[in-house]
């Protein structure tokens, strides 16, 4: 059983940049055939598409948020993680991990638990 | 980008009745829309895929169609434990710019 698990810090601070991990277990990212991608949900809110990145490192982000996201894989640790840079309060929401399935990946089988950052001084 | 419409926002349905909700897509996706269940607190849940493809372990009261610009979601007779939010949401784009609804509640009648 595939399991994701987020973590990192729950408050960032506007302007400075917002970093998580995700930790797959279960399974390999490094066995390929799946894409793993990050998934926003802000509060009382539907849900947002991030970006992914596949094993070998390629990666796609949602063009609305491309100039502040970066993605990347540590096969060695079996993690994944965001970057995004330059937040505001519009950030604030809970940040989800998932397994991409299908030819694209585009749609996602497992999901990490999610965890909520908020952007705040 | 694409904008996926849900309706109604919220379903008022009574156990073992069937519940419809519907999806429309601002331009065409074919077949590649994916339906979710949230709950409360947790994760989104993948239901359907390719449309109409149930995932793995959901049960066959949970039906897909449509293809285009419209879609249906059917949960034939409703369990206790079906009452959650349900999203839609699109993949047919590429490069991706996957987009969601923003979710039909289906709650107790």
């Amino acid at each position: 059983q595939v399991q994701l698990q987020e973590s990192g810090p729950g408050l960032v601070k506007p302007s400075q940049t917002l970093s998580l991990t995700c930790t797959v277990s279960g399974g390999s990212i490094s066995s390929g055939g799946y894409y793993w991608s990050w998934i926003r949900q802000h509060p009382g809110k539907g849900l947002e598409w991030i970006g992914y990145i596949y094993y070998s490192g390629s990666t796609y982000y949602n063009p609305s948020l491309k100039s502040r996201v970066t993605i990347s894989v540590d096969t060695s640790k079996n993690q994944f993680s965001l970057k995004l840079s330059s937040v505001t309060a519009a950030d604030t929401a809970v940040y989800y991990c998932a397994r991409g399935y299908g030819p694209t990946g585009a749609y996602f089988d497992y999901w990490g638990q999610g965890t909520l950052v908020t952007v705040s001084s | 980008e694409i904008v996926m419409t849900q309706s109604p926002a919220t379903l008022s349905v009574s156990p073992g009745e069937r519940a419809t909700l519907s999806c429309r897509a601002s331009q065409s996706v074919s077949s590649n829309l994916a339906w979710y269940q949230q709950k409360p607190g947790q994760a989104p849940r993948l239901l359907i895929y390719g449309a109409s493809t149930r995932a793995t372990g959901i049960p066959a009261r949970f039906s897909g169609s449509g293809s285009g610009t419209e879609f249906t979601l059917t949960i034939s007779s409703l369990q206790s434990e079906d009452f959650a939010v349900y999203y839609c949401q699109q993949y047919n784009n590429w490069p991706p710019s996957w987009t969601f609804g923003q979710g039909t509640k289906v709650e107790i009648k």
